[in-house]
Parts: structure tokens; C-alpha cells; sequence
């Protein structure tokens, strides 16, 4: 069965601080691994990473996949107020369908 | 960019009564749309998966006769919680894909539904 973990999920962090996000995945027919944040609503897409060892970033926010480990991380840097929300990985499992890990719920204190 | 749009937002109804949830893609063509459940603090589970014209194809554990999923157009799918239950009380969130590319997969802003 399909299974996407994440850790830790809750973090508790002071602005200025850097956090990362832990997803480790076992998806059959694995293609991509995606990651998003969830605020009050709809998750909003950050990143979807399908290459080993190939960082992608987005301002304070980077990502990294290792496909060898079945891991992949994401870093927010410099936090602040507004990076609070639940971050979600999800496995991409070749079109068939993603399965997503119970998410990271960050907060970020002033 | 692409926009799914989720009516309504909210939704408060009584129990054994049925609601409809509808789901469209604003302004793009979406050949496959996913239905979504997240409770609270928990993360989305996949309820089933709808092909335009075609019959959904539901997650193991989702009751087809509960959650009827009707994906008509290629703009439009809707779910109907029917003789809808304290438990149905839940966050429904849809996506739209346009193409067959999974991770081009649009959310819509997600429907409240409880029931009372």
C-alpha cells in the first residue's frame, strides 16, 4: 500500500528561525513528489520535484528530493508570521493518483 | 492560470437530507477531476476520481451510494452527499486536471459541510 510519512508534524518555531520538513515516501510506480502549503482553505502548490539531488527554490523556500533514500525535504529559511500553515507532500504515483502525508503543522511565533 | 472554482463554500444541512456540491473548472477543460476529503487537522484523502462522461472510481472504504459523483462536462463535477449524517461533516476540496499530466492539478477553495 501506498504510504507518504512526514515529520515532525507540529513545529513550533520563532520568526527569523530555519526549519526543515521532513516526507519520506513508498509509492508504487513513483514519478514526482510535490509539496504544499495549507492555509485555511485549498492546499497552494510550492514545489514538485521528479530528479534526485536536484534542489528547486522559491525564495526562502527550497526543496530536495532524494529517490535513492525514497526521501525529500523542504526548507523554509528566515521564517516569519506568515509561513504558518500545514505543509503537505504528496506522492505522485505515475498518473494514477497522489497520496498525501498528514502534513507538518508549523507556527511560527513573533 | 488555471482556476477551479467550489460551490458552495459552506454549507449547513440537516441530517438525512442531501447536498450537492459542484465543482468547475473556470477556465480550462478538465478531463479529470478528484474529489477530496480532509478532516480536521488530518490530511486529504482521496475519495474518488472522475473522468468526464465516464463512472468515478472510488477509494477503497468510500460508499459510491453515499457520495454520488457526477462529472457531466468538461467543466463541471459535481458530489452529493446523500441522506447526509453528523460523521459526512467534513471539509470537501476538489482538483481539475486538464490534461494527463498528474501534477497539473488545480485545487478548487473547498466546500464546509456540516451536518446537524
Amino acid at each position: 500500500e501506498d504510504k507518504v510519512v512526514q515529520s515532525p508534524l507540529s513545529l513550533v518555531v520563532h520568526e527569523g528561525d530555519t526549519v526543515t520538513l521532513n516526507c519520506s515516501y513508498e509509492v508504487t510506480n513513483f514519478r514526482s513528489l510535490l509539496w504544499y502549503k495549507q492555509e485555511k482553505k485549498a492546499p497552494t502548490f510550492l514545489f514538485m520535484l521528479t530528479s534526485s539531488g536536484i534542489e528547486k527554490k522559491s525564495g526562502r523556500l527550497s526543496s530536495i528530493l532524494d529517490k535513492k533514500e525514497l526521501f525529500s525535504i523542504l526548507n523554509i529559511t528566515a521564517t516569519q508570521t506568515g509561513d504558518s500553515a500545514v505543509y503537505l507532500c504528496a506522492g505522485d504515483n505515475y498518473g494514477q493518483n497522489f497520496v498525501f502525508g498528514p502534513g507538518t503543522r508549523l507556527s511560527v511565533l513573533p | 492560470g488555471a482556476v477551479v472554482s467550489q460551490h458552495p463554500s459552506w454549507v449547513i444541512c440537516k441530517s438525512g437530507t442531501s447536498v450537492k456540491i459542484e465543482c468547475r473548472s473556470l477556465d480550462f477543460q478538465a478531463t479529470t477531476m478528484f474529489w477530496y476529503r480532509q478532516f480536521p487537522k488530518q490530511s486529504l484523502m482521496l475519495m474518488a476520481t472522475s473522468n468526464e462522461g465516464s463512472k468515478a472510481t472510488y477509494e477503497q472504504g468510500v460508499e459510491k451510494d453515499k457520495f454520488l459523483i457526477n462529472h457531466a462536462s468538461l467543466t463541471l463535477s459535481t458530489l452529493t452527499v446523500t441522506s447526509a449524517h453528523p460523521e459526512d461533516s467534513s471539509f470537501y476540496i476538489c482538483s481539475a486536471r486538464e490534461g494527463t499530466v498528474l501534477y497539473e492539478q488545480y485545487f478548487g477553495p473547498g466546500t464546509r459541510l456540516t451536518v446537524t
